[in-house]
């Protein structure tokens, strides 16, 4: 079992749809959470990161952590040809303290 | 300052040269990483230093010598390196090794 796993897609929508982004992982003990966002040929960025279960928001950004079902999620609201990119679900380890990421997924908004 | 500066951004060496890589952060950060990324894969880690001490290194050929001189610099020396080894390698740092981590733009090395 992979330790950070996500659904490589590519994940299509139309601009103006809500993008939905899935990750799980393995580590039970994990605590920290995050979502990055890479363009072909750039380095991550940091959108969004979340610690408790729930929701947390940031502008057209949702991320949802569920620690029971070992669930993250990003939702992006009125997405736009800019957000297409890969996006990379990234989770710190409590067993070796280092962040681990998962496959990523492709996101391409059409509009 | 809110960066991760990594030089060069290109670097192509031979199997036998040495080169290093280096990245710099003021940030006041005092976990610093390296991580190495292959064309449609995702960043895998090599290296973590916190308080400029080596605490992880993921089974990391010898070739890759990594260096903390002082909490805002961060080397990589490479040496007889293969071409599979060729990619973009990360610095990264954070606040501390639980919290989100600021990545520099990255190194994009080829080995010839």
């Amino acid at each position: 079992q992979k330790e950070v796993e996500q659904n490589s897609g590519p994940l299509s929508v139309p601009e103006g749809a809500i993008a939905s982004l899935n990750c799980t992982y393995s580590d039970r003990g994990s605590q920290s959470f995050f979502w990055y966002r890479q363009y072909s040929g750039k380095s991550p960025e940091l959108i969004m990161s979340i610690y408790s279960n729930g929701d947390k928001e940031d502008g057209r950004f949702t991320a949802q952590l569920n620690k029971a079902s070992q669930y993250v999620s990003l939702l992006i609201r009125d997405s736009q040809p800019s957000d297409s990119a890969t996006y990379l679900c990234a989770v710190n380890m409590e067993y070796g303290n280092k962040l681990v990421f998962g496959a990523g997924t492709i996101l391409r908004v059409k509009s | 300052d809110t960066e991760v500066t990594q030089t060069p951004k290109h670097l192509v060496m031979g199997m036998t040269n040495k080169k290093s890589l280096k990245c710099e952060q003021h940030m006041g950060h005092r976990a610093m990483y390296w991580y190495k990324q292959k064309a449609k894969k995702p960043p895998e880690l090599m290296f973590v230093y916190s308080y400029e001490k080596l605490s992880i290194n993921e089974s990391v050929p010898s070739r890759f010598s990594p260096e903390c001189p002082n909490s805002s610099l961060l080397n990589l020396h490479l040496h007889a390196l293969q071409p599979e080894d060729s990619a973009l390698y990360l610095c990264a740092s954070s606040h501390k090794t639980v919290s989100g981590y600021t990545f520099g733009s990255g190194t994009r090395l080829t080995v010839v």
